[in-house]
C-alpha cells in the first residue's frame, strides 16, 4: 500500500531555505510515477508547487519556479522540496503527493502534510 | 492563469438531500481536464472524481459530475454523514494548474 510521508522543520526564519523531504514506502519511486508537491496555507485554498519524475524532469508553478528545487532520490525512495528566500507568505501545510500525469492528470495519494511557519 | 471559481462558498444541507457543488473556470478547459477533491478537517485532500466522470477508488456513485468548456458540476445524492467536506475543483489544461477556492458542504 502506497504511503507518503513529508518531513522537514516546521519553523523557517524569513530569507533563509524551506526544505522538505517525502519518504515513499510500498512503491519504488523509481517506477514510473511522478511525484509532486501541493501547498495550503492556513485557512486558505490549495496551490500547486511542482512535479518530478524518476528522471529527474520538472515541471514546476511559473509564480515559484525562480526559488524553487525539486529532486529525486530513488536510493532512498525519497524526493524533495527547496523553496529559497522564504516569507511569511510561504507560511501553509506542504502535501507531497503521487501523481498522474499522462492524458488525465490527477493526484491520487497524499502525505498527512506538514506545516511549516516562516516567522523570525 | 486560469481561474476556477466555486460556489456557493458554503452549502449547508441535512443528511439524505442532494448537493450542487459549481466549478466555473475564466476561461475553457475541455470536458475532461478537470479533477475533483475532497478534503475533511485536519486530513488531506483525496482524489474524488478524475477525467469526465471515473471515480477513485472506494468512491460511491452518488458522486457524479457533468459539464464541460467552463461550467462543471460537482453533484452528491442522498448525503450521507461522511460526506460533509470541502470540495475542491482543479485544472490542468494550462499551466499553472490552479484550484478553485473550494465548497464546504456542512451539516444544516
Amino acid at each position: 500500500q502506497l504511503q507518503l510521508q513529508e518531513s522537514g522543520p516546521g519553523l523557517v526564519k524569513p530569507s533563509e531555505t524551506l526544505s522538505l523531504t517525502c519518504t515513499v514506502s510500498g512503491v519504488s519511486i523509481g517506477m514510473t510515477y511522478y511525484w509532486a508537491w501541493i501547498r495550503q496555507p492556513p485557512g486558505k485554498g490549495l496551490e500547486w508547487i511542482g512535479n518530478i519524475h524518476n528522471s529527474g524532469s520538472t515541471y514546476s508553478n511559473p509564480s515559484l519556479q525562480s526559488r524553487l528545487t525539486i529532486s529525486v532520490d530513488a536510493s532512498k525512495n525519497q524526493f524533495s522540496l527547496n523553496l529559497r528566500s522564504v516569507t511569511a507568505a510561504d507560511t501553509a501545510v506542504y502535501y507531497c503527493a503521487r501523481l498522474w500525469f499522462g492524458e488525465l492528470v490527477f493526484f491520487d495519494s497524499w502525505g498527512q502534510g506538514t506545516l511549516v511557519l516562516v516567522s523570525s | 492563469e486560469i481561474v476556477l471559481t466555486q460556489s456557493p462558498g458554503t452549502l449547508s444541507l441535512s443528511p439524505g438531500e442532494t448537493a450542487t457543488l459549481s466549478c466555473r473556470a475564466s476561461q475553457s478547459i475541455g470536458s475532461s481536464s478537470l479533477t475533483w477533491y475532497q478534503q475533511k478537517p485536519g486530513q488531506a485532500p483525496r482524489l474524488l472524481i478524475y477525467g469526465e466522470s471515473d471515480r477513485a477508488t472506494g468512491i460511491p456513485d452518488r458522486f457524479s459530475v457533468s459539464g464541460s468548456g467552463t461550467d462543471f458540476t460537482l453533484t452528491i445524492s442522498r448525503l450521507e454523514p461522511e460526506d460533509f467536506a470541502v470540495y475542491y475543483c482543479q485544472q490542468y489544461v494550462t499551466s499553472p494548474w490552479t484550484f478553485g477556492q473550494g465548497t464546504k458542504v456542512d451539516i444544516k
